[in-house]
């Protein structure tokens, strides 16, 4: 069935060092993966996300990388704040039959130590 | 413009019973869908709904149950509650409904405690 693995499960970083969060997805007819910022107690907030038409995508700190022969896509935060300490969930989807079926991973808990 | 709403925030159940849940999209979009997240986990999709009608079902039991009305809002509901069903019940909605040309935005979620 389809499934997206990440790794690690929790990443501690001294501020302003870079984190690096990886998803490995199972379905290769994947075609859409957003990352998703949870802080405790709050919704999901999209942070990035790419399609299968790109390799790489990046917005300010953050960047998404994609290799489709590989199965497997990365979260990049360069320059980390404290701010950026919260619970990151990789996504996976496609629209071949046409619904909106996000697949997630199982999270990484992301510390930046001040 | 108000983002994705969900009530009640909070609901505490005891095993046995029924619960619906009741979810406003953002103005504009038609597509609403469920998850469920349990603690320490990501969400789990259970139901899609598209213009009123069910277009995506997650593997859940038949206890779970969803609707859509004509203002796009909808409703998740849950009969014979099981301790395991305590969760976060996250609501997220998108333009069409479909994932490789837009974005789902997810509302505040409704934290359900079964005792």
């Amino acid at each position: 069935g389809e499934n997206v693995e990440q790794h690690p499960s929790t990443l501690s970083v001294q501020e302003g060092d870079s984190a690096v969060i990886k998803c490995t997805y199972s379905d290769s007819a994947s075609n859409y993966f957003p990352w998703y910022k949870q802080e405790l107690g709050k919704r999901p907030q999209l942070i990035i996300d790419i399609r299968s038409n790109v390799g790489e995508k990046k917005d300010q700190r953050i960047a998404v990388t994609l290799n489709k022969t590989a199965k497997h896509f990365s979260l990049h935060i360069t320059e980390t704040q404290p701010e950026d300490s919260a619970v990151y969930f990789c996504a996976a989807s496609r629209d071949m039959d046409s619904s909106y079926k996000l697949i997630f991973g199982s999270g990484t808990r992301l510390l930046v130590r001040p | 413009d108000a983002g994705v709403t969900q009530s009640p925030t909070h609901l505490i159940k005891t095993r046995g019973q029924q619960v619906t849940l009741r979810c406003s999209p953002i103005s504009g979009h038609k597509s609403v869908s469920w998850y469920q997240q349990v603690l320490g986990q990501g969400p789990q999709f259970i139901f899609q709904y598209y213009e009123k009608e069910e277009r995506g079902r997650g593997n859940f039991p038949d206890r779970f149950s969803a609707r859509q009305f004509p203002n796009y809002s909808s409703e998740l509901n849950v009969n014979a509650l099981l301790l395991g069903d305590s969760a976060l019940y996250l609501c997220a909605s998108s333009l069409e409904g479909t994932a490789y040309q837009e974005t789902q935005y997810f509302g505040p979620g409704t934290r359900l405690l079964v005792l």
